[in-house]
């Protein structure tokens, strides 16, 4: 069975201030979706990484896939309440399978 | 664009009911998922479907759960009879064939007393 830890469980910081969460498995994944659900909300895809040492930035959002494609990490630049939300990191099996498996994700709160 | 669709938003029933749990997922999309979660164990997948067959139920708690996709726009989720540790909440979402994101519903708030 392949799991995702995720860490830190809850993260409460200032506006402006900068974060990094983390998403770590000891299994190789073929993707890695990192997605945010807010309250009373479905989670919602922000980026997906494909290539081993591959970084995406989204705006404030930079993301990075470790080169060995068990673990990522998301950054986070200036945060703004708007940031608040459930983090979760979804691995992708690969090989015609199209099942993802979740972490528990990181619970952010951003006080303005 | 609708998104995926799911009902009821919320659901309060008691120990040894059935409950039935409805999703109409992305027009055009070829997989859907039923997931659950809760604090203690995240976001857990039940089962999928591909063009409405079931692919992989391995995740289904127990035999009180059944889910069904008899056609392309409408699934189901029924657990009968309901436990109160089926409390959760019970998302559906789907995907297309060649990329792999998923489209998430608003979810069903199961409280089971």
């Amino acid at each position: 069975t392949q799991l995702l830890e995720q860490s830190p469980q809850f993260l409460s910081i200032q506006e402006g201030e900068n974060l990094t969460v983390y998403c770590n498995s000891s299994s190789v994944f073929s993707s890695l979706q990192w997605y945010r659900q807010e309250p009373g909300e479905g989670p919602v895809l922000l980026v997906t990484v494909v290539t081993g040492g591959e970084v995406k930035k989204l705006k404030r959002l930079t993301f990075q896939f470790g080169d060995a494609r068990k673990d990522s990490s998301l950054h986070i630049t200036a945060a703004q309440p708007g940031d608040t939300g459930l983090y979760l990191c979804a691995g992708g099996a690969g090989a015609g399978s199209y099942q993802l498996t979740f972490g528990k994700g990181t619970k952010l709160s951003v006080i303005p | 664009d609708a998104g995926v669709i799911q009902s009821p938003r919320h659901e309060v029933t008691e120990m040894g009911q059935e409950v039935t749990l409805r999703c109409k997922p992305i027009s055009g999309h070829d997989y859907l998922f039923w997931y659950r979660q809760t604090m203690m164990r995240g976001l857990e997948l039940l089962i999928y479907f591909n063009n409405n067959v079931p692919i992989d139920d391995s995740g289904m708690p127990e035999d009180r759960f059944s889910a069904k996709m008899p056609n392309a726009s409408f699934s189901t989720l029924k657990i009968q009879p309901s436990e109160p540790r089926d409390s959760a909440v019970y998302f559906c979402a789907s995907s297309l064939l060649s990329y792999n994101e998923q489209f998430f519903g608003p979810g069903t708030r199961l409280t089971v007393l």
